[in-house]
């Protein structure tokens, strides 16, 4: 079981806004502003979208957007794209390295 | 251009031993702390192990704690994950990543894995 929980899918339709949620507990998503996002597509390796919760790299569009309220951390895409179509984990510091969360899918409709 | 290339995985037998490589470029590999991150079949991400810069401080994962060793050669700047007492479970793709700057930066850049096969 992950340390960090997102739901299993999502789903949107192309232009839409989806976001997928990532709720830990006091200790570390509640505790720390450094939540981080990769991106996975199948077979492929995952890449950061997002760091200390709001920060995107360089080259990451800026329709993907980051957000914290209390022990959940967000992730928001918007003007969903096919190409977005893919896993989604968080990942949060929590005095150790690597709590992940267990993904979530999403679909393109 | 940051590129790490995993290397080193196969079909194992349970209690055999493998050892992973990750051989890194286009940045100073010996200025940045290196993880392994792994992946089972159909599964989400696990942390494995993580190693500072310069080789001196290592953690792992409780799962693999006693089993494998992490290690790295900066002059041939490689890094490297030797996996002893093998078992079925830690058949998964094992990445490498590297961490940003800064104690509490993100994995910014990852291989492209290497599939270790745990069966008889």
């Amino acid at each position: 079981q992950s340390a960090l929980t997102q739901p299993a899918s999502v789903s949107g339709s192309p232009g839409q806004s989806i976001t997928i949620s990532c709720t830990g507990t006091s200790s570390d998503v509640g505790s720390y502003n450094l939540v981080s996002w990769y991106q996975q597509h199948p077979g492929k390796a995952p890449k950061l979208m997002i760091y200390e919760g709001t920060k995107r790299p360089s080259g990451v569009s800026n329709r993907f957007s980051g957000s914290k309220s209390g022990n959940t951390a967000s992730l928001t895409i918007s003007g969903l794209q096919a190409e977005d179509e893919a896993d989604y984990y968080c990942c949060s510091y929590a005095g150790r390295p690597g709590v992940f969360g267990g993904g979530t899918k999403l679909t393109v409709l | 251009e940051v590129q790490l290339v995993e290397s080193g995985g196969g079909l194992v037998q349970p209690g055999g031993s493998l050892r992973l490589s990750c051989a890194a470029s286009g940045f100073t590999f010996s200025s940045y702390w290196m993880h392994w991150v792994r992946q089972a079949p159909g599964k989400g991400l696990v942390w494995v192990s993580r190693i500072n810069s310069d080789g001196s401080i290592t953690t792992y994962a409780d799962s693999v704690k006693g089993r494998f060793t992490i290690s790295r050669d900066n002059a041939k700047n490689t890094l490297y994950l030797q996996m002893n007492s093998l078992r079925a479970e830690d058949t998964a793709v094992y990445y490498c990543a590297r961490r940003g700057e800064g104690h509490y930066a993100p994995l910014d850049y990852w291989g492209q894995g290497t599939l270790v096969t745990v069966s008889s």
